[in-house]
């Protein structure tokens, strides 16, 4: 089956930096990639996704980045601010195309 | 914001109980999930459904149950909770696509069996 892990749980960064959270995958055929942001006491809200079909995609402030030739996945957040403070997951699609999660990154944001 | 929804937000249970704990979306999804997860870990799906009347396991195994009668609504339920059943409860809904996209979720139910 699919397996999704996280390469750090817990990145710390100074607010104005930028932050890096990565995510490696196993499954080659998996076409479908997403990254959801999870504040204390909330459920995982959405932030941004992109296709196989996609290296690159980006949004406000955020941009994904995909190498299925590594199997890597890595969510990229511009001037981080205190208000990114959270645990940020990635999920992948699997065989059934349910999501398989990875474990999470906490980002903590330093003043 | 999704429009979907859990209640109890918490719960604080004595062992044996039998408990329901409630979602339920207005967008219309045909597929719905059971996510299971510890503080800050990942999410583990107990149970899915593709539409009403069907309903699904996951793959972690779990002594819950749900139901699917109404597109809307997707309860789960503990026949006689135990401590081991403390965790949060994470439901999700997305939309019914030959391929696999976003799903939203509702805020958790934080359940704690005493």
């Amino acid at each position: 089956g699919e397996s999704v892990g996280l390469h750090l749980p817990t990145l710390s960064v100074q607010e104005g930096d930028n932050s890096i959270i990565n995510c490696a995958y196993s499954n080659s055929a998996s076409d479908y990639f997403i990254w959801y942001k999870q504040e204390s006491g909330k459920g995982p809200q959405f932030i941004i996704d992109i296709r196989s079909n996609m290296d690159k995609r980006q949004g406000q402030r955020v941009t994904v980045l995909l190498n299925k030739t590594v199997k890597h996945l890595s969510l990229q957040i511009a001037a981080t601010q205190p208000g990114d403070s959270a645990v940020y997951f990635c999920a992948v699609n699997n065989a059934g195309n349910m999501l398989t999660f990875g474990g999470g990154t906490r980002l903590m944001v330093k003043p | 914001e999704a429009d979907i929804y859990q209640t109890p937000r918490y719960l604080v249970i004595g062992t044996g109980k039998k408990i329901t704990l409630e979602c339920s979306q207005t967008m219309g999804h045909d597929k719905m999930y059971w996510y299971q997860q510890d503080p800050g870990m990942e999410l583990h799906l107990i149970h899915y459904s593709y539409g009403v009347n069907s309903t699904e396991k996951g793959d972690l195994s779990s002594e819950s149950t749900v139901s699917r009668i109404r597109t809307e609504h997707f309860p789960l339920t503990l026949e006689s909770a135990r401590p081991s059943h403390t965790s949060q409860y994470l439901c999700a809904s997305s939309e019914s696509m030959g391929r696999a996209n976003e799903q939203f979720f509702g805020p958790g139910t934080r359940l704690t069996v005493l």
